[in-house]
């Protein structure tokens, strides 16, 4: 069965850096896209950022300004977050998602990882 | 970016009822429309994709319609289980904006 699991968050003071990673297994995770979605206490889902089966092809949410890379590693079935210059508005659930298959856009975001959360505070 | 509206924001129905809950598009999305449902402390689950397509494992009782930008999500006999948060989703571009959710309560 496909798992998604989400590490490294937690308490992280405004400008730091963190890397959140998620583990997958259940499916052939280098025949898929991959995303990072966050969620704030109390607030809506956000979308972050997206990466391509093969790691070609990267997207972020222009709210980033360029402070968060993602990445991934098909070797390890491992997708990564890195985050740096950390803000207060950043506290959030951060979800991996399991992207569209490859030559298939139909199905998109259709598992989800638990969540792993990330405050910023001083 | 493409913006999604949801309404109502929150509604209370009763075990039974039908419920349904709209999404409006800024621009065309054609069916590239997701709805998740989320509980408390939960991650979002896939209910429906590409506008009308029940995800495997969800209960018949709903549905999707829609296409362009006026889409419904439809819960046609409320179960206790259905009490939790809907959002849309558009998958046609990045960012792939949600909706601001609709909360779904016991009256």
């Amino acid at each position: 069965q496909v798992q998604l699991v989400e590490s490294g968050g937690g308490v992280v003071q405004p400008g730091k850096s963190l890397r959140l990673s998620c583990a997958a297994s259940g499916f052939t995770f280098s025949d898929y896209a991959m995303h990072w979605v966050r969620q704030a206490p109390g607030k809506g889902l956000e979308w972050v950022s997206l990466i391509s089966h093969a790691g070609s092809i990267k997207y972020y949410a222009d709210s980033l300004k360029g402070r968060f890379t993602i990445s991934r590693d098909n070797s390890n079935n491992t997708l990564s977050l890195q985050m740096n210059s950390l803000r207060a508005e950043d506290t959030a659930v951060y979800y991996c998602s399991r992207g569209a298959l490859k030559g298939d856009p139909v199905r998109d975001f259709d598992y989800w990882g638990q969540g792993t959360l990330v405050t910023v505070s001083s | 970016d493409i913006q999604m509206t949801q309404s109502p924001s929150s509604l209370s129905a009763s075990v039974g009822d039908r419920v349904t809950i709209t999404c409006r598009a800024s621009q065309s999305i054609n069916s590239y429309l997701n709805w998740y449902q989320q509980t408390p402390g939960k991650a979002p689950k896939l209910l429906i994709y590409s506008a009308s397509n029940l995800q495997s494992g969800v209960p018949s009782r709903f549905s999707g319609s829609g296409s362009g930008t006026d889409f419904t999500l439809t819960i046609s006999s409320l179960q206790p289980e259905d009490f939790a948060t809907y959002s849309c989703q558009q998958t046609y571009s990045t960012p792939n904006t949600f909706g601001q959710g609709t909360k779904v309560e016991i009256k």
